[in-house]
């Protein structure tokens, strides 16, 4: 069965701080999928990002880095100079074939961002 | 173009009504899912549909939630009877393919007095 955990339930920063959020995931398949997805305080789910699990590559969008290492099963995502507005809860999910091959989503609880000014 | 559209924004019914959730998908997209979100349980999937045929309804708690999807741009989650415990916010979900991102709607935030 696959599986994520944000061990991180709260976390406070203050402006301009850099925070990275932890992400860990089970799965028994070869081929899944990770996701990062935002829900800020008027709460609309937006995605940030999907990764596959043949690229192990960093990736980096202005603020946002992601860090996918296979090894340790993580997918952690960094803010770096957060904001305001960057204050959110952030879901790290999972997708895998499964039985009937549906790539559903496994969310984690999420990580409750608050960015203080 | 326009995302996933959910309606009503807003519910407010009492115990025993019938609430009918809307959902109108993103235009091509093949597959649609209905999730609940509580503080409790966060986000559950509840059941997802491809090309308008439900494939997974396990997450549907109880005989009191039924979904339909007439046609590719029309889903709706109902419950009949309604629960204080269904309080929560449904939201609808659309996706092109199998393994690409969902896109989430707005969400309908159901109070149930």
């Amino acid at each position: 069965a696959q599986k994520v955990t944000q061990a991180q339930t709260e976390i406070s920063v203050v402006e301009k701080e850099d925070v990275t959020l932890d992400c860990v995931y089970e799965t028994r398949d070869t081929t899944y999928y990770l996701f990062w997805y935002k829900q800020p305080p008027s709460g609309e789910l937006v995605f940030l990002i999907r990764r596959n699990s043949f690229d192990e590559q960093n990736e980096i969008s202005g603020r946002y880095s992601w860090n996918f290492q296979k090894s340790t099963s993580s997918f952690n995502f960094t803010i770096t100079a957060s904001q305001v507005v960057d204050s959110a809860v952030y879901f790290c999910a999972l997708s895998e074939a499964g039985g009937a091959g549906s790539y559903q989503l496994t969310f984690g609880k999420g990580t409750k961002l608050s960015v203080i000014p | 173009d326009a995302g996933v559209i959910q309606s009503p924004r807003h519910e407010v019914t009492e115990m025993g009504q019938e609430v009918t959730l809307r959902c109108k998908p993103i235009s091509g997209h093949d597959y649609l899912f209905w999730y609940r979100q509580t503080m409790m349980r966060g986000l559950e999937l509840l059941i997802y549909f491809n090309n308008n045929v439900p494939i997974d309804d396990s997450g549907m708690p109880e005989d009191r939630f039924s979904a339909k999807m007439p046609n590719a741009s029309f889903s709706t989650l109902k419950i009949q009877p309604s629960e204080p415990r269904d309080s929560a916010v449904y939201f609808c979900a659309s996706r092109l393919g199998r393994i690409n991102e969902q896109f989430f709607g707005p969400g309908t935030r159901l109070t149930v007095l």
